[in-house]
């Protein structure tokens, strides 16, 4: 069975840039969570994506924005990095349909200059 | 999703139960209590979660009250790799909106 992968590991940008992050789910899992970590605090829900449409979303502005693909796999969208964009972006995947638990990928950590 | 207050940090000995706990005086019926824990720089992992009834799983037990406002994790033989940041957590289960809410977390330190 193969856990869920985040790439790249580690990214740098300047601000007003804009960042696409990829996530690939694990197997059999239909539903991929964004969730943004910020040095000494708890991850934020950012949204859920299932069935390759939006399926709930935290306090994020619209420059936030993902994709799913048919594939499960997913992408994190950040247009016009702001400094405060800057943190560990944390995707996990679990099925919807079954009560069963988010299994978090190793995280992007994402810096912008 | 209903708040949850844990204590900012812990202390266990190395081989000693380590039991962290949790409020969460304001979980409506419908709501599970969910635990999971984040070694430095890596992402959270799942370790258990329960409705009502205690749950004991390969890696920790869940002790949940009567009344369902508080809970305990309890790792029962606490090793050096245990130390982490250790999230509570009550959503609802299943279904849409499968968020998960995090605070702050207690950081718990083994020591040997």
């Amino acid at each position: 069975e193969t856990g869920v992968t985040q790439s790249p590991t580690h990214l740098i940008k300047t601000r007003g840039q804009q960042v696409t992050l990829r996530c690939s789910s694990q197997s059999g899992h239909n539903t991929v969570s964004w969730y943004q970590q910020a040095l000494g605090q708890g991850p934020q829900f950012i949204f859920q994506y299932y069935r390759e449409e939006e399926n709930g979303r935290g306090n994020f502005p619209p420059r936030f924005s993902g994709l799913q693909f048919p594939n499960y796999s997913s992408e994190l969208n950040v247009n016009a990095l702001e400094l405060d964009d800057s943190a560990l972006y944390l995707c996990a995947s679990s099925r919807l349909d079954t009560d069963n638990e988010q299994f978090f990928g190793p995280g992007t950590r994402l810096t912008v200059l | 999703d209903a708040k949850t207050t844990q204590p900012t940090s812990m202390d266990c000995a190395e081989g000693r139960a380590a039991n962290l706990p949790c409020n969460h005086s304001t979980i409506s019926g419908n709501e599970y209590v969910y635990w999971y824990r984040q070694i430095h720089s890596q992402g959270p992992q799942y370790i258990i979660h329960g409705l009502k009834n205690n749950e004991t799983n390969e890696m920790a037990s869940l002790i949940i009250t009567e009344d369902r406002k508080s809970s305990t994790l309890i790792l029962p033989h606490a090793t050096l790799r245990d130390t982490a940041v250790y999230y509570c957590i009550v959503r609802v289960g299943g279904g849409s909106n499968y968020k998960l809410t995090f605070g702050k977390g207690t950081l718990l330190t083994v020591n040997p």
